[in-house]
């Protein structure tokens, strides 16, 4: 079974840290895709990266970063140097390729971060 | 490109009502749509996927009697809530995939269902 496990719920920081938001994925199969999202108090989901299983390669986006190894079956996103605009809660998610499917996403219990100024 | 909208944003209907969401996918086609629900403080749950001129397949757990799904064309999906009960009142969202896509899911703004 498919499972996505964000262990931290609250996260409260003073601007300008870094923080690590930790996600682990639990799948069977070898083809997959790992996401995250940012859903700010609006509600709408804003989506910040997808990865696909066969490239573990790190990345960087401005502030942001990922850390995808599949030895852990971790997929960390980190924030460097917050802002106050980044108080929002962050969801990971994972898709797997059914065509028969169409791919639903499973989400993990999201991460509420709350930046400090 | 790449837009999804749902309407209406906010609905507050009495107990017992039904009450219908659109998600219209408004710049590119849809064969596959997806319908979440989230509770307050709460991840988004799957309710169904929603593939045009098909049935809709629930996730179990989800009553397909109470939420009934449609997706008569390639950019319109609509989720009617059937004798809405408070229980019911959440966070509905839609997501739609491009005809032809593997993996991406472009989400709608999401509907906030207050029911009294």
């Amino acid at each position: 079974a498919q499972k996505v496990t964000q262990a931290q719920t609250e996260i409260s920081v003073v601007e300008k840290e870094d923080v690590t938001l930790d996600c682990v994925y639990e799948t069977r199969d070898t083809t997959y895709y790992l996401f995250w999202y940012k859903q700010p108090p609006s509600g709408e989901l804003v989506f910040l990266i997808r990865r696909n299983s066969f490239d573990e390669q790190n990345e960087i986006s401005g502030r942001y970063s990922w850390n995808f190894q599949k030895s852990t079956s971790s997929f960390n996103f980190t924030i460097t140097a917050s802002q106050v605009v980044d108080s929002a809660v962050y969801f990971c998610a994972l898709s797997d390729y059914d065509y028969n499917q169409g791919g639903k996403l499973i989400f993990g219990q999201g991460t509420e971060l709350s930046v400090k100024p | 490109g790449a837009v999804v909208s749902q309407h209406p944003s906010w609905v507050i209907c009495k107990s017992g009502t039904s009450v219908k969401i659109e998600c219209r996918s408004l710049d590119f086609q849809a064969t596959t749509m997806f319908w979440y629900r989230q509770f307050p403080k709460q991840s988004l749950m799957l309710m169904a996927t929603s593939n045009e001129g098909s049935k809709a397949t629930y996730e179990q757990g989800v009553e397909k009697d109470k939420f009934l799904i449609n997706h008569a064309s390639l950019t319109l999906s609509t989720l009617t809530v059937t004798s809405a009960h408070p229980e019911d009142s959440s966070f509905y969202i839609c997501s739609a995939k491009k005809t032809g896509d593997v993996y991406e899911q472009y989400f709608g703004p999401g509907t906030r269902l207050t029911v009294t």
